[in-house]
């Protein structure tokens, strides 16, 4: 079946830090991917995606590869800021379909 | 451009009681998605609607049913409350574009609590 499997939080960095947070997948058919945030309190927004192999996805300093070789789409930025912490998932969608399978979410903190 | 908008914001029902969520699809979209998003955990897909019909449905219980109206909005209806249906409740919007890949614009989300 389809998934999404992402790495377990939280994650803890002091700002400026470097950040990746792995996410695999698994798809029956041939997916876009996806990095969605969700702040407190607030719903989920589109961070970056990916429609196809190799393609980079970015947005805000954030970055994420569609690699299907290794069925990976990490997440990553240079430089975290205190305003990145937040709740972090990763989604697939198959072509055609507009049901989403998500990970289970990973929460970054970053510290002054 | 209004978003996707949900209502009401926050609910409390108690176990066996029906509950109705709202949702108005971002403008120029027509296919609506719901998801469950229980606390620590991300969305689990419970069902779609275009064109006012069910086209996708996720592995939930009949308890939970939806409808699509002309304009679009959507309703969430759960009956028999359990207290395991406690949580934030997602809709989702998208346009259909044929042979595109497309994105879906969340909503807020209705915080469902069941006691």
């Amino acid at each position: 079946g389809d998934s999404v499997t992402q790495m377990e939080g939280p994650v803890t960095l002091s700002e400026e830090a470097f950040l990746t947070i792995n996410c695999t997948y698994t798809a029956t058919g041939y997916p876009s991917l996806f990095w969605y945030v969700q702040y407190p309190g607030e719903g989920l927004q589109l961070l970056l995606k990916a429609t196809k192999a190799d393609d980079k996805g970015s947005n805000k300093g954030f970055e994420a590869t569609y690699r299907k070789e290794t069925t990976s789409f990490h997440l990553e930025k240079g430089s975290v800021q205190v305003s990145d912490s937040a709740v972090y998932f990763c989604a697939l969608s198959i072509y055609n379909f507009n049901k989403f399978y998500f990970g289970s979410g990973t929460k970054l903190n970053v510290k002054p | 451009d209004a978003g996707v908008t949900q209502s009401p914001t926050h609910l409390i029902k108690t176990r066996g009681q029906q509950v109705t969520l709202r949702c108005s699809p971002k403008s120029g979209h027509d296919t609506v998605s719901w998801y469950q998003q229980a606390l620590g955990q991300g969305p689990q897909f419970i069902f779609q609607y275009y064109e006012e019909e069910e086209r996708q449905r996720g592995n939930f219980p009949d308890r939970f049913s939806g409808h699509q109206f002309p304009n679009y909005s959507s309703e969430l209806n759960v009956n028999a409350l359990l207290l395991g249906d406690s949580a934030l409740y997602l809709c989702a919007s998208s346009p259909i574009l044929a042979g595109e890949r497309y994105e879906q614009f969340f909503g807020p989300g209705t915080r469902l609590t069941v006691l």
